[in-house]
């Protein structure tokens, strides 16, 4: 079956600073990969997809991904946070049917000053 | 177009009720879920639905029934309330064009069962 796992439930940066936010999958089968943004008392929004093709996916607001299939990894990367980008990001999987996802815990992140 | 919409934004229950969560969509989306989101637990599945007419369980069933007899909706009941289903509810939708796209989250309701 297919899960995620989000090695880190809390990552406290502060604002500039560079962040990863871990993630690994485990799938048999052709995967498709997402991180989800959730702002405080929102829902969810999709921040950016692996489906195939370039192993690099970008964000609009400066966040990236890379799939790497050798370590089954697809960890969010930014080079420089704000205040702003705080909040909960969901790694998630794409289940074999029925096109619903399969998340991952979250990993709060926390951007002070 | 609306998205996805969700009522009621909140609800409290007593243990024992009943209650319908409603979930609309006016993207003609084939595909929609059901997923609850938990302090540490992610968001996990309960229903999906991949065309009306046709439903399915996912992770966390037990509790929960839904139907989809319209393209447009996929309600969530809850027979017999229980604390343990105190939780934020989510309902998504997404299309298929030949390569898997993004699911479309309602605002959520956020349940909670005295």
């Amino acid at each position: 079956a297919q899960s995620v796992t989000q090695l880190d439930s809390q990552v406290p940066v502060f604002e500039e600073a560079p962040v990863e936010l871990r993630c690994n999958y485990s799938s048999s089968v052709s995967v498709y990969l997402f991180w989800y943004v959730q702002y405080p008392n929102q829902g969810l929004q999709l921040l950016l997809k692996y489906l195939s093709g370039s192993t690099l996916v970008k964000s609009i607001n400066g966040f990236e991904a890379e799939f790497n299939k050798s370590q089954t990894s697809f960890h969010l990367r930014k080079p420089s946070v704000h205040i702003s980008d705080t909040a909960e990001y969901f790694c998630a999987v794409r289940r074999n049917s029925g096109y619903a996802l399969n998340f991952g815990k979250g990993t709060s992140l926390l951007v002070t000053p | 177009n609306a998205g996805v919409t969700q009522t009621p934004k909140f609800q409290v229950l007593k243990t024992g009720q009943s209650m319908t969560l409603q979930c609309a969509q006016d993207m003609n989306h084939e595909y929609m879920s059901w997923y609850r989101q938990d302090p540490g637990m992610g968001l996990r599945l309960i229903h999906y639905s991949v065309g009306a007419g046709i439903t399915d369980q996912g992770e966390v069933p037990n509790g929960y029934n839904v139907s989809r007899s319209t393209t447009e909706d996929f309600p969530l009941r809850l027979l017999s309330a229980a604390p343990s289903q105190t939780s934020v509810y989510f309902c998504a939708s997404s299309t298929d064009g030949g390569s898997y796209n993004e699911q479309f989250f309602g605002p959520g309701t956020r349940l909670t069962v005295l």
